[in-house]
């Protein structure tokens, strides 16, 4: 069974700093990662996704980068605004096993607090 | 925008009762999951409809059922429903089996509230 481990789990910092979330996975054979941004009382908003074959993507200040091998993601946000303030969230999805493809194991997240 | 749309948005309902909610999915995408989400706590996977059929399902009891019709559109329902039911239920939809259809997106999501 996947377990998808987030640290810290809550994280309030400066407008300004940079900041690196942490995902962790048990089941290193992973067809892809993905994080997610969530708002309180919202859906969720896809942020970047890396497939398994990929060491990093990037958006803007935010940079996502994947060990497969460790089973570990980092998400690094540059220059943080209060805007940023939300939960963020890393899933999983397993390589293709049948009937469970497309199913995605989340973590907790880490919720985000930037204050100005 | 993500082009997958949820409703109700809120819904209170008393335990026992039968609950159904429906979503949306962006066109063209052949597969639609829904996911259960506690307070504080990271989605958890329901089940998941492939061309209208489960082809996966979760640690969920059968109580929990959906549909998915050709028209995109998906139906949760939920029977008997428990206290603990009450939860943030969120739809995803995806293109799967194609290689550039591989992000997952989701709707704002359906609270609802268990009294």
């Amino acid at each position: 069974k996947q377990e998808v481990t987030q640290i810290p789990a809550a994280l309030s910092v400066p407008e300004g700093e940079n900041l690196v979330l942490n995902c962790s996975f048990t089941d290193s054979a992973i067809y892809n990662l993905q994080w997610f941004r969530q708002d309180p009382g919202k859906g969720l908003t896809s942020l970047l996704l890396i497939q398994s074959s990929q060491r990093e993507q990037t958006s803007g200040r935010l940079n996502a980068s994947l060990d497969k091998s460790s089973g570990r993601s980092t998400l690094y946000i540059a220059a943080s605004q209060p805007g940023d303030s939300a939960t963020y969230l890393c899933a999983v999805r397993l390589s293709n096993r049948g009937s469970t493809l497309g199913r995605l194991y989340f973590g907790r997240g880490t919720q985000l607090t930037v204050w100005p | 925008e993500t082009g997958v749309t949820q409703s109700p948005t809120h819904l209170i309902k008393t335990r026992g009762q039968q609950v159904t909610l429906r979503c949306s999915s962006q066109s063209g995408h052949n597969t639609v999951s829904w996911y259960q989400q506690a307070l504080g706590q990271g989605p958890q996977f329901i089940f998941q409809y492939y061309r209208e059929e489960e082809n996966g399902r979760g640690n969920f009891p059968p109580r929990f059922s959906g549909l998915q019709f050709p028209n995109y559109s998906s139906e949760l329902n939920v029977n008997a429903l428990e206290l603990d039911d009450s939860a943030l239920y969120l739809c995803a939809s995806s293109l799967l089996g194609h290689s550039s259809g591989n992000t997952i997106y989701f709707g704002e999501g359906s609270w609802l509230t268990v009294v």
